[in-house]
């Protein structure tokens, strides 16, 4: 069965950077999209950015950009997610989900917890 | 930037009626639009894709519609597991994906 399993929690310094993992499995890696979404505490969803893990073209959410970079390792069927220059309001549960074809986004990761405090 | 916006923020409701939450688009968004499903402390679940178009496994007690600006989810004989937060998300775009702010589902 598809699964996309994140990476640990993490605590940072305002400031520092983070990189999350994101793990693919149950289908053909290359095959499908993969989008990261945030959620502050208590607060909605917002989408940040898009990897096509075939030919590795990535596009990011405007407020984001410079910020984000999102890569992907076809050997491992890995996305990756760094996020630079850390503040509190980067504090939130970050996930991981997959896109295909314009249905939404049909699986998602388990979300890591990313705190930012001094 | 394509903003989207829910409505209500809240809805109280009680088992077995029949409610509905109303997303709009700040511009055209065709047909792509999809409805998540969060319960406190999970991911997302997809509901609805392509306005209409129902995830598989979820059950036909969800539905949807509108095209363009306009979109509704409808909830049918609601049930003690649909208490929950709901989102709509454009997909127009390949560059920009925007979700509604949420609407949650409260028991009355």
């Amino acid at each position: 069965q598809v699964q996309l399993v994140q990476s640990g929690a993490e605590v940072k310094k305002p400031g520092a950077s983070v990189k999350l993992s994101c793990k693919a499995s149950g289908y053909t890696f290359t095959s499908y999209f993969i989008h990261w979404v945030r959620q502050a505490p208590g607060q909605g969803l917002e989408w940040m950015g898009i990897i096509n893990p075939g030919d590795g073209t990535t596009s990011a959410a405007q407020k984001l950009q410079g910020r984000v970079t999102v890569t992907r390792d076809t050997s491992t069927s890995t996305v990756y997610l760094e996020l630079r220059s850390l503040t509190s309001e980067d504090t939130a549960m970050y996930y991981c989900a997959r896109g295909h074809s314009r249905q939404g986004f049909d699986s998602w990761g388990q979300g890591a917890l990313v705190t930012v405090s001094s | 930037d394509i903003q989207m916006t829910q409505s209500p923020s809240t809805l109280s409701a009680s088992v077995g009626d029949t409610v509905t939450i109303t997303c709009r688009a700040s511009q055209s968004v065709i047909t792509w639009l999809a409805w998540y499903q969060q319960k406190p402390g999970k991911a997302p679940k997809l509901l609805i894709y392509k306005a209409s178009t129902l995830e598989s496994g979820v059950p036909s007690r969800f539905s949807g519609s509108g095209s363009g600006t306009e979109f509704t989810l409808t909830i049918s004989s609601l049930q003690p597991d649909d208490f929950a937060t709901y989102y709509c998300q454009q997909y127009e775009s390949y560059s920009e994906y925007t979700f509604g702010q949420g609407t949650k589902l409260e028991i009355k």
